[in-house]
């Protein structure tokens, strides 16, 4: 079946650090990759997503490459701020044999910045 | 456009209790979906319906019934509440019936404790 592997966490940065959040992924077929955010006390929220092969998402100063031959959609942000803080779930999305889009959940990562 | 839409936000209930979780969109979706969330398992599917008039079971669909009331309305009930469906509910829409890798909206989660 399909799988996204991601650590849990907590993440804990200074703001302006780096951030770097792994995401591998084992699925059938040729999945799109996405990540969400949840900020405290809120739904997900689409960050950004890829939907092919070398394909690279951004938005908000997050980035994240579909890397097929590494099978992984790691996400990245050079400078992270407080308001960053929340937990990032990397997904993936493929259609089964009857046309349903399967979605794929990581388990989230929590990231704290701290001042 | 108030997007995705769930009632209530938090409720407690004994375990034994029946209740139905709401969930509205006014963004015209034609797919509907049930998740819940526990720590450590990122979100699982329990049950989504691709279009009116249409439901099928997700990962974890025991304990739980859904009925698509509208294309706008997702209810998912509970018939007699266990302690193991403590967690939190997001439903979420797409636009599409099938095909595709276009988002799944969330709205802003129930939090359910069964004691």
């Amino acid at each position: 079946g399909n799988s996204v592997t991601q650590m849990e966490g907590p993440v804990t940065l200074s703001e302006e650090a780096f951030l770097t959040i792994n995401c591998t992924y084992t699925a059938t077929g040729y999945p799109s990759l996405f990540w969400y955010v949840q900020y405290p006390g809120e739904g997900l929220q689409l960050l950004l997503k890829a939907t092919k092969a070398d394909d690279k998402g951004s938005n908000k100063g997050f980035e994240a490459t579909y890397r097929k031959e590494t099978t992984s959609f790691h996400l990245e942000k050079g400078s992270v701020q407080v308001s960053d803080s929340a937990v990032y779930f990397c997904a993936l999305i493929i259609m089964n044999s009857g046309g349903y889009q399967k979605v794929t959940f990581g388990i989230g990562t929590k990231l704290q910045v701290i001042p | 456009n108030a997007g995705v839409t769930q009632t209530p936000k938090f409720q407690v209930l004994k375990t034994g209790q029946s209740m139905t979780l709401q969930c509205a969109q006014d963004m015209n979706h034609n797919s509907m979906y049930w998740y819940r969330q526990d720590p450590g398992m990122g979100l699982r599917l329990i049950y989504y319906s691709a279009s009116e008039g249409t439901t099928d079971k997700g990962e974890v669909p025991n304990g739980y019934n859904v009925s698509r009331l509208n294309k706008r309305e997702f209810s998912l009930r509970l018939e007699s509440a266990a302690p193991s469906q403590t967690s939190v509910y997001f439903c979420a829409s797409r636009r599409k019936t099938s095909g595709g890798t276009d988002t799944q909206y969330f709205g802003p989660g129930t939090r359910l404790t069964v004691l």
